[in-house]
């Protein structure tokens, strides 16, 4: 069925190292992916789109790279900071669902100084 | 701040209450949505309105009620509920509910923490 996961539901990492975040989707028609970041006690915050007709996307000390075959995108966070310790949604969307998001369980990244 | 406002933050309630949770939007936005969040699940999407017509109900118990006033504000009407209600409700909006790329990125409230004892 449809859906988007995430493959780590925990990820640590030192202060000034690099920060891979996955996730997997099942429906190969979604073509509209956000990575969202949720802080404790907070909701949901915007942090990148992705269209799928891009190979990959970057934003401030953020990369979304994408691959179709397997159906796997990935946030990398450079120099992950104490500030980026929070859980992280993938979230995709395609035409048929009316615009609705379908969201990932999330990865909590937990940054240690 | 997102723009998006929910209230309260917090929120104790018996199985036999009646309690509404609200939530305001600042953006201009047309959609607003009602999502549930769950420990160790993803989130749930239970209402989408789209200039204040329900165009989505995603098998909601009947003890949740929304209300779209108007395009700004959205409430949920809770009676009844259970333990397994005790949740985060995020209220969301997005310029529109359309599929169309990049146009319906949603802001969130800081959601309304529920406990149903």
């Amino acid at each position: 069925g449809e859906s988007v996961g995430l493959h780590l539901p925990t990820l640590s990492v030192q202060e000034g190292d690099n920060s891979i975040i996955n996730c997997a989707y099942s429906n190969s028609a979604s073509d509209y992916f956000i990575w969202y970041k949720q802080e404790s006690g907070k909701g949901p915050q915007f942090i990148i789109d992705f269209r799928s007709n891009m190979d990959k996307r970057q934003g401030q000390r953020v990369t979304v790279l994408l691959n179709k075959t397997v159906k796997h995108l990935s946030l990398q966070i450079a120099a992950t900071q104490p500030g980026d310790s929070a859980v992280y949604f993938c979230a995709e969307n395609y035409g048929g669902s009316q615009g609705n998001l379908i969201f990932g369980k999330g990865t909590k990244l937990s940054v240690k100084p | 701040e997102t723009g998006v406002t929910q209230t309260p933050r917090h929120l104790v309630m018996g199985m036999t209450n009646k309690k509404s949770l609200k939530c305001e939007q600042h953006l201009g936005h047309n959609a607003m949505y009602w999502y549930k969040q769950s420990a160790k699940k993803p989130l749930e999407l239970m209402f989408v309105y789209s200039l204040e017509e329900r165009v989505e109900n995603n098998s909601v118990p009947s003890r949740f009620s929304p209300e779209c006033p108007n395009s700004s504000h959205l409430f949920l009407h809770l009676h009844t509920l259970q333990p397994e209600d005790s949740a985060l409700y995020l209220c969301a909006s997005s310029r529109t509910v359309r599929g169309l790329a990049g146009l319906n990125e949603q802001f969130f409230g800081p959601g309304t923490r529920l406990t149903v004892l």
